[in-house]
């Protein structure tokens, strides 16, 4: 699977969005781009994937560039309580091996 | 209800001892995991299985050994207990196909003392 960058850090003030940049730039046509974040103490939760084409559901959107190289998750308007690390992989379809690297840590500020 | 149930949450034990942790889904997901996540945070798989048949083995100490009772089930068995085990321990779930999420427990924190 392709090799994800993230900023380790990033800071948003509460009520604003909250953009979180991941560059793939070897991803391949196939994989898929996942977002995934952990608040303190917790598991992993699932945020959003996508392929090719920009997706949003309740949590969050997802941007993904013309040439997939690089993605960026949006949080519309961010809370005290997104305050997290947020996770980028890129994974083939029906493949098993779901890794994680360090991920950005994310601190929503009053 | 929760959809991936692990226990116990908190372990603390003694260098030497055996232990195990379960971990159970009611999401009737097909394929189930144990992750380690280190002092350093980071988030390893160490185990995959799927219809209660080993997919993923990570370079893993042969201490460390799953069991997977049925499909909702995966345990966790750890002999001869080291100090470098501590860690806190995810166990998660998924349906295999296309677009898998990977749902996770809430984590066991193993402490080796």
């Amino acid at each position: 699977d392709a090799k994800t960058t993230q900023p380790p850090s990033m800071d948003c003030a509460e009520g604003r969005a909250a953009n979180l940049p991941c560059n793939h730039s070897t991803i391949s046509g196939n994989e898929y781009v996942y977002w995934y974040r952990q608040i303190h103490s917790q598991g992993p939760q699932y945020i959003i994937h996508g392929l090719k084409n920009n997706e949003t559901n309740e949590m969050a959107s997802l941007i993904i560039t013309e040439d997939r190289k690089s993605s960026t998750l949006i949080l519309p308007h961010a809370t005290l309580r997104d305050t997290a690390v947020y996770y980028c992989i890129v994974r083939f379809s029906n493949n098993n091996d779901m890794r994680f690297g360090a991920g950005t840590r994310l601190t929503v500020k009053p | 209800d929760t959809a991936v149930s692990q226990t116990p949450k908190y372990l603390v034990t003694q260098m030497g001892n055996d232990k195990s942790i379960k971990c159970e889904q009611n999401l009737g997901h097909d394929t189930m995991y144990w992750y380690k996540q280190d002092s350093k945070k980071f988030l390893k798989i160490m185990f995959s299985y799927n219809n209660k048949e080993l997919i993923i083995n990570e370079t893993v100490p042969n201490r460390f050994s799953p069991k997977s009772p049925d499909k909702a089930h995966l345990n966790l068995h750890i002999n001869s207990l080291e100090l470098g085990d501590s860690a806190v321990y995810f166990c998660a779930s998924s349906q295999r196909g296309s677009n898998e999420k990977l749902f996770f427990g809430s984590g066991t924190q193993l402490s080796v003392l």
